[in-house]
């Protein structure tokens, strides 16, 4: 099993839809998550962090489960700019204590006008 | 956010050929830097951590002899592909991970092409 898991999409949507994404992670002693945003042929760009508590970022919103070990990204009101793929990182502790992001596949969104 | 820079942008080697890239934190200190790895319509991989002052800690897999890094101050770090062959050819990131370890912020990447 992957350590962080997305559905790698496509997902096609029209202007102004909304969409969630989702993101499994099999290490329970992960410290902390974020979402990373990629155009393509880019650098990852960092979009939100993501708290137990849930937390907003204008159209985006983000949350996480804990018992659950989920992961989720919600975008409301898609915009042909949000055309991108968008990283699930999660910051996992490793056997000799140190902390490395481990990042998922990517689930690639399409808005289409 | 936080800015980091790589140099250069685009390399196009003969086979056999070494390849060294910077990374550079431009307005922090970065104890800690970290080597990815893409290939395409894969996700990153982490290929190894650089520490200044210290040796790199690798991952399984990436051999230390062919990827050599050096952290000599706590604003760069290279990445030294030695001997390159056509399998090397990715797109190479650093990040480099602010102090109080809430984030990490990437370099715009480093295209390889070994022909």
């Amino acid at each position: 099993r992957k350590e962080v898991e997305q559905d790698p999409g496509p997902f096609n949507v029209p202007e102004g839809a909304t969409v969630a994404f989702n993101c499994t992670y099999s290490n329970s002693a992960s410290q902390s998550f974020f979402w990373y945003r990629q155009d393509c042929r880019k650098e990852p760009k960092l979009l939100m962090s993501v708290y137990s508590s849930g937390n907003e970022d204008g159209r985006f919103t983000a949350q996480l489960n804990r018992a659950s070990q989920y992961i989720s990204l919600l975008i409301r009101d898609s915009k042909l700019s949000d055309s991108a793929t968008y990283l699930c990182v999660v910051n996992m502790r490793t056997t000799s204590g140190t902390y490395k992001y481990i990042f998922g596949t990517g689930t690639r969104l399409k808005v289409l006008a | 956010g936080a800015v980091v820079s790589q140099h250069p942008s685009w390399v196009i080697c003969k086979s056999g050929t070494s390849v060294k890239i910077e990374c550079r934190s431009l307005d922090f200190q970065a104890t800690t830097m970290f080597w990815y790895r893409q290939f395409p319509k894969q996700s990153l991989m982490l290929m190894a951590t650089s520490n200044e002052g210290s040796k790199a800690t690798y991952e399984q897999g990436v051999e230390k002899d062919k990827f050599l890094i050096n952290h000599a101050s706590l604003t760069l770090s290279t990445l030294t592909v030695t001997s390159a062959h056509p399998e090397d050819s990715s797109f190479y990131i650093c990040s480099a991970r602010l102090a109080d370890g809430s984030a990490q912020y990437f370099g715009p990447g480093t295209r390889l092409l070994v022909l």
